[in-house]
C-alpha cells in the first residue's frame, strides 16, 4: 500500500458505455495527476490538479472528463471511448513546493476498450 | 519543452553483477529534480533515487546509485548486486518548476526493460 489507491484495478468496457476511474490518496498531498501508459510510449500527462484547481490539460479529448472534488479524491469519467484508448492510466499525487519528493503512484487500472 | 531521453529499451545483467542505465534530458532550467523510477510487473511505479540539481554530490540509496552530470545533462542509474527482484521497467523523470505559470509536472523518459538472469 503506497498510499495512492486506484479502483477498478481492470476494466473493459465498450465504445459506447460510460464509466469511472477513482483515485484517492492518504498522504496529505495537495495536488494530483493522470497519466496514461501505452505500450512503447512514455507515460503521458493527461491532467493536473493543484488544490482541486485544474491546471493543465494536456490537450486530451473531452472523451475523457476529469473531476476533483477535494485534493484526496480524483475521478476520470469515461465515455464513448476508442479502441487506441486502451492502456494503462495511472494516478499520482505529489506536494507542490520546492524541494518535495517525487510523485507517488497508484497500482493503476488497465483499460481495455472493445 | 523538456524532454528525458533512456537510449537503452532493453537491458540485461548476471544477478550480483552491476549495470548502468542511462539517461540525458534537454532543460533550459537551471533548477530542477531529477529521478529514477522502477515498475515491475505488479505496475507499481516506485521511486528507487531522486538527485537535486543544486547537488553536486551524486545521490546514493543502498545499491543504486546516479551518476549525474550536469553539464552534460546526464543522469545514468547504476544498479550495483543486481538482485532478481531488480528485473523491472526503469523511468527516468525529470520535475518541472514553472517559473512563468503553469503547473510543475514530471516528465518521463521511455523506459529501460531491465532483466536479471541467475
Amino acid at each position: 500500500e503506497t498510499g495512492v489507491t486506484q479502483t477498478p484495478r481492470h476494466l473493459v468496457m465498450g465504445m459506447t458505455n460510460k464509466k469511472s476511474l477513482k483515485c484517492e490518496q492518504h498522504l496529505g498531498h495537495n495536488a494530483m495527476y493522470w497519466y496514461k501508459q501505452s505500450a512503447k510510449k512514455p507515460l503521458e500527462l493527461m491532467f493536473v490538479y493543484n488544490f482541486k484547481e485544474q491546471t493543465e490539460n494536456n490537450s486530451v479529448p473531452s472523451r475523457f472528463s476529469p473531476e476533483c472534488p477535494n485534493s484526496s479524491h480524483l475521478f476520470l469519467h469515461l465515455h464513448t471511448l476508442q479502441p487506441e484508448d486502451s492502456a494503462l492510466y495511472l494516478c499520482a499525487s505529489s506536494q507542490v513546493h520546492r524541494g518535495a519528493g517525487g510523485y507517488t503512484f497508484g497500482s493503476g487500472t488497465r483499460l481495455t476498450v472493445v | 519543452a523538456q524532454t528525458v531521453t533512456q537510449s537503452q529499451p532493453e537491458m540485461s545483467v548476471q544477478e550480483a553483477e552491476t549495470v548502468t542505465l542511462s539517461c540525458t534530458y534537454d532543460t533550459s532550467e537551471s533548477d530542477y529534480y531529477l529521478f529514477w523510477y522502477k515498475q515491475p510487473p505488479s505496475r507499481q511505479m516506485i521511486l528507487v533515487i531522486r538527485q537535486e540539481a543544486y547537488k553536486q554530490q551524486n545521490a546514493t540509496e543502498n545499491r543504486f546509485s546516479v551518476n549525474f552530470q550536469k553539464a552534460a545533462k546526464s543522469f545514468s542509474l547504476k544498479i550495483s548486486d543486481s538482485q532478481l527482484g531488480d528485473a523491472a521497467m526503469y523511468f527516468c523523470a525529470y520535475r518541472t518548476y514553472p517559473t512563468q505559470g503553469g503547473s510543475e509536472k514530471l516528465v518521463f523518459g521511455k523506459g529501460t526493460k531491465l532483466t536479471v538472469n541467475p
